[in-house]
């Protein structure tokens, strides 16, 4: 257990839908970072908070957002889902807004399966 | 586009052999970072290396950082088949890291 907990683990929907993702940042830790890891695109920085605030954007489409809660848990919320967004959701987290000597810790995905 | 490409992208070696992994970048970096993943689990923090650091050991892992040619190996030592895995290196200033595409490493018992 890495400490970061992502929640769902799996999800099916179809396409058009919106879901929400969850991820509780490692104990202390305050900034969250989101990634996307699918077979054709790779390992995709998507958005980073930290603190509560929005730190930096990546490849994160208009369809998706996040946020960070004062209790450091962030939800990244992704709708009118296509096909194309079938892909592994990382969370990671880290102390420092530019993660550290010991690098960043992710959680376990959340598997996004659009049908 | 990926800032890190890994060489190669499959592996395939027996038990008790050294795997290495090689890493090639584009721009100017504070520092690279391998991770592990499992199969389709989260990825796994290895080892830290900074610009100014040619070689660093973790344990069977050693890590080597060539900046003039922008390239960074992984060594491990003593596989295991437990070792299996993807492997990718990243590099990232600031806050964000960028992946390679990673190698898929495979020790077979």
């Amino acid at each position: 257990d890495s400490g970061v907990t992502q929640t769902p683990k799996h999800l099916i929907t179809a396409t058009g839908q919106r879901v929400t993702l969850r991820c509780s940042p490692r104990s202390g830790d305050l900034s969250v970072y989101w990634y996307q890891q699918s077979l054709d695109q790779g390992l995709q920085f998507l958005i980073q908070y930290y603190n509560g605030e929005e730190r930096a954007k990546g490849n994160i489409l208009e369809r998706f957002s996040a946020q960070q809660f004062p209790d450091l848990h962030s939800e990244l919320n992704l709708s009118s889902l296509e096909l194309g967004d079938s892909a592994l959701y990382f969370c990671a987290s880290s102390v420092f807004p530019t993660g550290g000597r010991h690098g960043y810790t992710f959680g376990s995905g959340t598997r996004l399966t659009v049908v | 586009s990926q800032q890190g490409e890994e060489d190669p992208q499959a592996l395939s070696i027996q038990e008790g052999e050294n795997a290495t992994m090689n890493c090639s970048y584009k721009t100017s970096i504070n520092n690279l970072q391998w991770y592990r993943q499992n199969s389709g689990r989260g990825l796994v923090h290895l080892i830290l290396i900074r610009s100014n650091e040619r070689e660093k050991h973790s344990g069977r892992l050693r890590v080597t950082l060539d900046t003039s040619k922008k390239s960074s190996s992984l060594l491990i030592t003593a596989s295991r088949a437990a070792d299996t895995a993807s492997y990718f290196c990243a590099t990232g200033g600031g806050s964000r890291l960028t992946f390679g595409e990673g190698t898929q490493l495979t020790v077979n018992p």
